[in-house]
């Protein structure tokens, strides 16, 4: 079956611009995570959806946000872009009903900001 | 908070050499443990888990207890190969009072090299 679906693979913005990122989860999940991951950070947890609900969210500033659509896809935003925001944007789905579920995670969304 | 320590890399190995990369955590309660690996140019892959104390989570040659008493998953396999170059990262899943909080704390991630 399909796996986790990021779009855009790449992309290019300036200081200032927003963006955002789509992910389609695999068939049947619910449960849609965002994490970054930069070589100094690693990967930190941005938020985390069910079934349209955020039921986590990490320590990122409020120009981050996200949302979860009744197919189960799901979109994240960042607003007012900094160069600190350049990174790999992963996001991965689980079946989202039992704990702890196996994340499945897409190939991730490569932003650059300049 | 929660937070994973693993050994930084990068390790570089010659194939069939032995391999541990050490993975230490804190949290509260009882988190379930997890060890990622990602190959070039894709996204995270689940290697193995392990869900409570004394459990051994194992996948492709690899293995990692889970151990309470002094904190740690450590990952190992008896044998490495070529094709096991990637980036493995230690991870857990924290727990709050409502069960799951649903999110995990990853290490730094180990770059691993094996030369032929």
């Amino acid at each position: 079956k399909a796996g986790v679906t990021q779009t855009p693979r790449y992309l290019i913005k300036t200081r200032g611009q927003q963006v955002t990122l789509s992910c389609s989860p695999i068939s049947g999940h619910r449960s849609v995570s965002w994490y970054q991951q930069t070589p100094g950070q690693g990967l930190q947890f941005l938020f985390e959806y069910f079934s349209e609900t955020q039921r986590n969210k990490g320590n990122f500033p409020g120009r981050f946000s996200g949302r979860q659509f009744s197919n189960s896809r799901s979109e994240m935003n960042v607003s007012t872009l900094e160069l600190g925001d350049s990174a790999l944007y992963l996001c991965a789905s689980m079946v989202g009903t039992t704990s702890p579920g196996e994340l499945f995670f897409g190939e991730g969304s490569r932003l650059t900001v300049l | 908070g929660d937070s994973v320590t693993q050994m930084e890399g990068p390790v570089t190995l010659s194939e069939e050499a032995f391999l541990t990369i050490n993975c230490t955590y804190t949290a509260t309660g009882y988190p379930s443990l997890f060890w990622y690996v990602q190959y070039p140019g894709e996204g995270l892959q689940l290697l193995l888990k392990a869900t409570k104390a004394d459990d051994k989570g194992s996948n492709k040659g690899f293995e990692a207890t889970y151990r309470k008493e002094t904190t740690s998953f450590h990952l190992e396999k008896g044998s490495v190969q070529v094709s096991d170059s990637a980036v493995y990262f230690c991870a857990l899943s924290g727990v709050n009072s409502g069960g799951s909080n649903y999110k995990l704390t990853f290490g730094k991630g180990t770059l691993l090299t094996v030369n032929p």
